[in-house]
């Protein structure tokens, strides 16, 4: 059975740092991998979606890597803002079609 | 981009009443719908799989009968949560995936359950 960690739980750094969040899985049979964002009580925004072939993808501020064969991908989000606060999401798709999601880190960038 | 809706976006009921939550797809056809729960500080966790045309597929420690699942069109999904108590108070999110054979889900906005 799949399971998805991430790494660490809760985040709070001040404006302006670099920070890396971190999501393990235990089955490296995956299709793709995903970060979604969620604000308190709404639903989830999608911001990076890699496929199993590849090892990284890149939306502005955001760059997320994939290693499958190790079980990790890292969501690296640069020049924190305090409109980066929010809860992250990892969710592996192990073909199933449906996702697997990690605990989340909750991020806080203080201004 | 395609678009998942949910209704309605907040529900609050009695203890012992049905609820039945709205999950679409706005612009594309949706041949398979999930259902997710999501209890406070806790992330989402897969309740059912809906395929357009035949009953939904639960996972393990998921009443089918107290989670009604209909999925009667290629744009409609629905959840009933029969016979409510506080407990299944939840935020409940569902996806859909298209008929392009893409894998990417598009997430409705949830729905914040709360059963007095």
């Amino acid at each position: 059975k799949q399971e998805v960690t991430q790494i660490p739980a809760a985040l709070s750094v001040p404006e302006g740092e670099n920070l890396v969040l971190n999501c393990s899985f235990t089955d490296s049979a995956i299709y793709n991998l995903q970060w979604f964002r969620q604000d308190p009580g709404k639903g989830l925004t999608s911001l990076l979606l890699i496929q199993s072939s590849q090892r990284e993808q890149t939306s502005g501020r955001l760059n997320a890597s994939l290693d499958k064969s190790s079980g990790r991908s890292t969501l690296y989000i640069a020049a924190s803002q305090p409109g980066d606060s929010a809860t992250y999401l990892c969710a592996v798709n192990t073909g199933r079609r449906a996702l697997t999601f990690g605990s989340g880190t909750r991020l806080q960038v203080q201004p | 981009g395609a678009v998942v809706s949910q209704h309605p976006s907040r529900v609050i009921c009695k203890s012992g009443t049905s609820v039945k939550i709205e999950c679409r797809s706005l612009d594309f056809q949706a041949t398979t719908m999930f259902w997710y729960r999501q209890f406070p500080k806790q992330s989402l966790m897969l309740m059912a799989t809906s395929n357009e045309g035949s009953k939904a597929t639960y996972e393990q420690g998921v009443e089918k009968d107290k989670f009604l699942i209909n999925h009667a069109s290629l744009t409609l999904s629905t959840l009933t949560v029969t016979s409510a108590h506080p407990e299944d108070s939840s935020f409940y999110i569902c996806s859909a995936t298209g008929t392009g054979g893409t894998d990417t889900q598009y997430f409705g906005p949830g729905t914040r359950l709360t059963v007095l």
